[in-house]
């Protein structure tokens, strides 16, 4: 079954850039989506096919994605972004997966 | 504007059944496809299943696949997930979520529900 891999944690600072992961076996020959959950809410769709921003989404949202590790990045960072992120791809063995998530804890 | 609305979410028996309904307002439902993910409590997402617009693809998690039931009725612009021999596990909060207007189910989920919990305990 096809595995994604996020770290557990990211803390930044506000106004900086936060960076958050999301590792796959050749990750970068799949599409990508970005979800943000803020506690008691449902997720939100923050990035789409690896960089693509639904209307609403701050600018500053971003995504990439290339070899084996796809990346969410936030730029200048605030405290309202403070929530959990989580990664996910169509993996036609495993269907669609999701990583095991990020919180972001902005200092 | 769009709306999901999840119910028939509760306390069940272990290898008792639930029916969880999915009411969509605001846009044509019969042009998306449309999933159900889970969240146990205080853990991740998991994907538990996905069905296309008209019902020709549809696909399960291995963890609910022979117990869970996956449809839609276009009709009533309303998904469901019937899930027999329930298990602790089977535990979460339960969201509905929409997909695209391809033909497959293969697009980002673009809106959710508010999710409703299933709790399996004697």
């Amino acid at each position: 079954s096809y595995v994604l891999t996020q770290p557990p944690s990211v803390s930044v600072a506000p106004g900086k850039t936060a960076r958050i992961t999301c590792g796959g076996n050749n990750i970068g020959s799949k599409s990508v989506h970005w979800y943000q959950q803020k506690p008691g809410q449902a997720p939100v769709l923050v990035i789409y096919y690896d960089s693509d921003r639904p209307s609403g989404i701050p600018e500053r949202f971003s995504g990439s994605n290339s070899g084996n590790t796809a990346t969410l990045t936030i730029s200048r960072v605030e405290a309202g972004d403070e929530a959990d992120y989580y990664c996910q791809v169509w993996d036609s063995s495993s269907d669609w997966v999701f990583g095991g998530g990020t919180k972001l804890t902005v200092l | 504007e769009v709306q999901l609305v999840e119910s028939g979410g509760g306390l069940v028996k272990p290898g008792g059944s639930l029916r969880l309904s999915c009411a969509a307002s605001g846009f044509t439902f019969s042009s998306y496809s449309m999933n159900w993910v889970r969240q146990a409590p205080g853990k991740g997402l998991e994907w538990v299943s996905s069905i296309s617009s008209s019902s020709s693809y549809i696909y399960y998690a291995d963890s609910v696949k022979g117990r869970f039931t996956i449809s839609r009725d276009n009709a009533k612009n309303s998904l469901y997930l019937q899930m027999n021999s329930l298990r602790a596990e089977d535990t979460a909060v339960y969201y509905c979520a929409r997909g695209g207007t391809t033909t497959t189910v293969v697009t980002p989920f673009d809106y959710w529900g508010q999710g409703t919990l299933v709790t399996v305990s004697s």
